[in-house]
């Protein structure tokens, strides 16, 4: 069966753009998380969206934000792009994400590089 | 809240040459314990999980953790490695039943197989 799929998988902006990225979770999850990955901080929490929900939310500024669509696919859009913002971004899919023992099933990542 | 250290951010080891990963957790209640690997340019996949039951835990590749309460630790061993062992590992936790609590992840240990 199909994995996670996550596009562009490459991209640049600049900073002050924004951005949107993609993530199609595998047939039959109803829970995506997505996560930022940097040299410095390492995975970092992002959000978590379950039937069109946002369940749970990290330490992010409102510039992060996300969204998840009717067949589970989700979006994250970051405005205001700042150079920090330079980062693997991973989604993440489980079958429901309640009682901590589904697994996390990863996307290959979206690579942003803000210059 | 729960939190994880991986003690080395690095470790070289020859070809064939046992090595262990080190991974503590720091937590006030029960938890799920979780290795994952990310090869270079690639998303994170599932090594091994434990839930309950025998604290010596099989995974994919030959890798096994064991599951030390009194230490609270999880350390991820494998008895010969191969150089396609080359990676970065992560240590996760989780908290059962705990609803939308993400999965937090240690900062990674890069393990570099030298032929």
């Amino acid at each position: 069966k199909a994995g996670v799929t996550q596009t562009p998988r490459y991209l640049i902006k600049t900073r002050g753009q924004q951005v949107t990225l993609s993530c199609s979770p595998i047939s039959g999850h109803r829970s995506v998380s997505w996560y930022q990955q940097t040299p410095g901080q390492g995975l970092q929490f992002l959000f978590e969206y379950f039937s069109e929900t946002q369940r749970n939310k990290g330490n992010f500024p409102g510039r992060f934000s996300g969204r998840q669509f009717s067949n589970s696919r989700s979006e994250m859009n970051v405005s205001t792009l700042e150079l920090g913002d330079s980062a693997l971004y991973l989604c993440a899919s489980s079958l429901d994400g309640l009682s901590g023992a589904n697994v996390l099933t990863f996307g290959a990542g979206s690579r942003l590089t803000v210059l | 809240a729960q939190s994880v250290t991986q003690l080395d951010s690095q470790v070289p080891v020859f070809e064939e040459a046992p090595v262990e990963l080190r991974c503590n957790y720091s937590s006030s209640v029960s938890v799920y314990l979780f290795w994952y690997v990310q090869y270079p340019n690639q998303g994170l996949q599932l090594l091994l999980k434990y839930l309950s039951g025998s604290t010596l835990v099989k995974g994919i590749n030959g890798f096994e953790a064991e599951f030390n309460k009194s230490q609270t630790s999880f350390h991820l061993r494998k008895p010969s490695v191969h150089i396609s062992d080359t990676a970065e590992y992560f240590c996760a936790v989780s908290v059962p039943n705990s609803g939308n609590t993400p999965l937090v992840f240690g900062k990674g240990t890069r393990l570099s197989v030298i032929a």
